[in-house]
Parts: structure tokens; sequence; C-alpha cells
């Protein structure tokens, strides 16, 4: 199975402040990842596809970007409504997996 | 407007069966293939099942191969969960989801199975 290895674990985030987020594949998966943001008590959201295509009614401060094995989800400007956990996930081979996640805090 | 809506979680003992259950609606189910997702408290997520829109194919991960058995009724718009001889890594929130081209683009609330004796 493909390993995503996500980065970091953990990271705090002022109003305001552009943040990233790294996903990187055991292999290369062709810009077949997609990002997902879970709030607290809620099921996972759809943010990004295909590397970098934003989902539809996703704000346009969230970008994706990467290829081969190492890609990044970007927010340019951290809102209090960004708060919760971000997943990458690989579609480019079954069965399909999940980053470890990244807890994102307004500091 | 898409809804999948997932009933059947509960607190069950190890070695236990349990069936979840997922309505669909907003879309034509029968249509496409649909999956079980699940999330250990404070945890990630897996991908455990998926199931062709014809029931014609059938794939699990390895962790509950044997043991889950995922199958739909696209007369009802419902996606079924077999879950037998469970165990307490089995513990976690279980959600449907609708996949468009590779990436899971409806979740269902989820459904939580605790598996402790």
């Amino acid at each position: 199975d493909i390993q995503m290895t996500q980065s970091p674990a953990s990271l705090s985030a002022s109003l305001g402040e552009t943040i990233s987020i790294e996903c990187l594949a055991s292999e290369g998966i062709s810009s077949y990842l997609a990002w997902y943001q879970q709030k607290p008590g809620k099921s996972p959201q759809l943010l990004i596809y295909g590397a970098n295509s934003l989902q539809a009614g996703v704000p346009s401060r969230f970008s994706g970007s990467g290829s081969g094995t190492q890609y990044s989800l970007k927010i340019s400007s951290m809102q209090p409504e960004d708060e919760g956990d971000y997943f990458c996930q690989q579609s480019y081979k079954f069965p399909n997996t999940f980053g470890a996640g990244t807890k994102l805090e307004l500091k | 407007e898409v809804q999948l809506v997932e009933s059947g979680g509960g607190l069950v003992k190890p070695g236990s069966s349990l069936k979840l259950s997922c309505v669909a609606s907003g879309f034509t189910f029968s249509s496409y293939g649909m999956h079980w997702i699940r999330q250990a408290p404070k945890k990630g997520l897996e991908w455990i099942a998926l199931i062709y829109y014809d029931s014609s194919n059938k794939y699990y991960a390895d962790s509950v191969k044997g043991r889950f058995t995922i199958s739909r009724d696209n007369s009802k718009n419902t996606l079924y969960l077999e879950m037998n001889s469970l165990r307490s890594e089995d513990t976690a929130m279980y959600y449907c989801a609708k996949k468009e081209w590779g990436y899971f683009d409806y979740w269902g609330q989820g459904v939580m199975v605790t598996v402790s004796s």
C-alpha cells in the first residue's frame, strides 16, 4: 500500500497568517491527491482534488500544489473557521490511503 | 442535495456482530460505487470496503477481510456493512462515502461502533 506521510502533526497559526501542510507519498502518485478538512464532531469535507483543483464552494484562500511524491496544502490567510483536522488522500492506487492528519488551531 | 445517513452503531462485546446501514438520497445511488471508511478515536482515516454500483465487485481492507461484508440494495438506496467477530480495534466512527473521479466528495455523518467487554 502507498504510505502517506503528513507534516506537521499539529500547527498553531495567527489570524491572517499563511500556513502550509505537507504530504509525502511513498511512491509517485501523479497528482492523484486530495485534501480534506474535518471539524470537531463532523465528517471530512473535500477541499482539493487532483492536487490543485478547488472543490465547489471552498474558499479561494485554500490552494493545493505538488507533483510526484510531494504535495502541499496552503491556506493563504488563516480564519477562525479554518480550525480543524486536515487529511491528504491518494487515489492513484488501490487501496486509497490517507495521511495521519494535521491539527490546525488558531493562536 | 446529496445526503448519506448511517445507522446501526452501538456498544457490543468482542466477538459480536453488528450491521450498519447507510441510506442515500439526492443522487442516482445505483450509478455509483460506495465505500465504508472508519476513524478510530483521535486517529486517522482508514478505507475499509468498496462495492461497485451493481454489486459485481467488492473489495476490503486486509484488517477486515473475512469478517466484514459490504452489500447494497439499489431498490432501497441503501448501503450495508455487516460486521462479524468484532474486536476492540474495530472501535471507530464508521462513515459511508460516495466517490467521484477518485475522491470522496460526500460523506455521511458517521455512526459510532464501540467494541468492549
